[in-house]
């Protein structure tokens, strides 16, 4: 069955420290992957594919098939970063039909 | 350029009574899908729309029913509510087929009583 797990609930840094979001995924077939990122009184909405390959905010997310992994990382975090986070898979590669973990809290402390 | 918009925002109903959601799609999307997010948890998918019709579903019994109308604005249909249905239900707009980004609405925050 098609899942994608987020094994931290909640991740606090302190602002300057790196930080990587864990997210990883069951999929028979190729995935295409996705962050979402909700900040405080915002909508849902996209932060990363892995497609794009791209950079966005200062954070990457790496496709591992061998691990089925799609971890988020940031080298050094900012306040402004503080948000829920959630991996998603798009269920047999059509748009909007995607599959979410639980999501991450990041919280980033002075 | 319209973004996703959602009616309403916050919804009281009363356990076996009917509620029925709203969204408008994204100017240019002709595919609407929709999520049920409880609290604490990820969004779990409905169904989705396409030209009209019903284009998968997820986990949801048949009381969870929807409708798209030619502009691709979409409905979301829930009878005989339960408590558990108490939720964040997420609409989501996307293009055609091929362009997997989707644009989430605001929500509309259902608490059944």
């Amino acid at each position: 069955a098609q899942r994608v797990t987020q094994p931290e609930k909640l991740l606090s840094v302190f602002k300057g420290a790196p930080v990587e979001l864990k997210c990883n995924y069951s999929y028979s077939g190729s995935p295409e992957l996705f962050w979402y990122v909700q900040y405080s009184r915002q909508r849902l909405q996209l932060l990363l594919r892995h497609i794009s390959r791209e950079s966005i905010k200062g954070f990457t997310a790496d496709l591992n098939k061998g691990e089925t992994s799609f971890h988020l990382k940031k080298p050094f975090a900012q306040e402004e970063d503080s948000a829920m986070y959630y991996c998603a898979l798009s269920w047999n590669n059509q748009g909007g039909k995607l599959i979410f973990g639980q999501g991450t809290e990041l919280s980033v402390k002075p | 350029e319209t973004g996703v918009t959602q009616s309403p925002t916050h919804l009281i109903k009363t356990r076996g009574q009917q509620v029925t959601l709203r969204c408008s799609s994204q100017s240019g999307h002709n595919t609407v899908s929709w999520y049920q997010q409880a609290l604490g948890q990820g969004p779990q998918f409905i169904f989705q729309y396409y030209r009209e019709e019903e284009n998968g579903r997820g986990n949801f019994p048949p009381r969870f029913s929807g409708l798209q109308f030619p502009n691709y604005s979409s409905e979301l249909n829930v009878n005989a509510l339960e408590l558990d249905d108490s939720a964040l239900y997420l609409c989501a707009s996307s293009g055609p087929t091929g362009v997997t980004e989707a644009f989430f609405g605001q929500g509309t925050r259902l608490t059944v009583v």
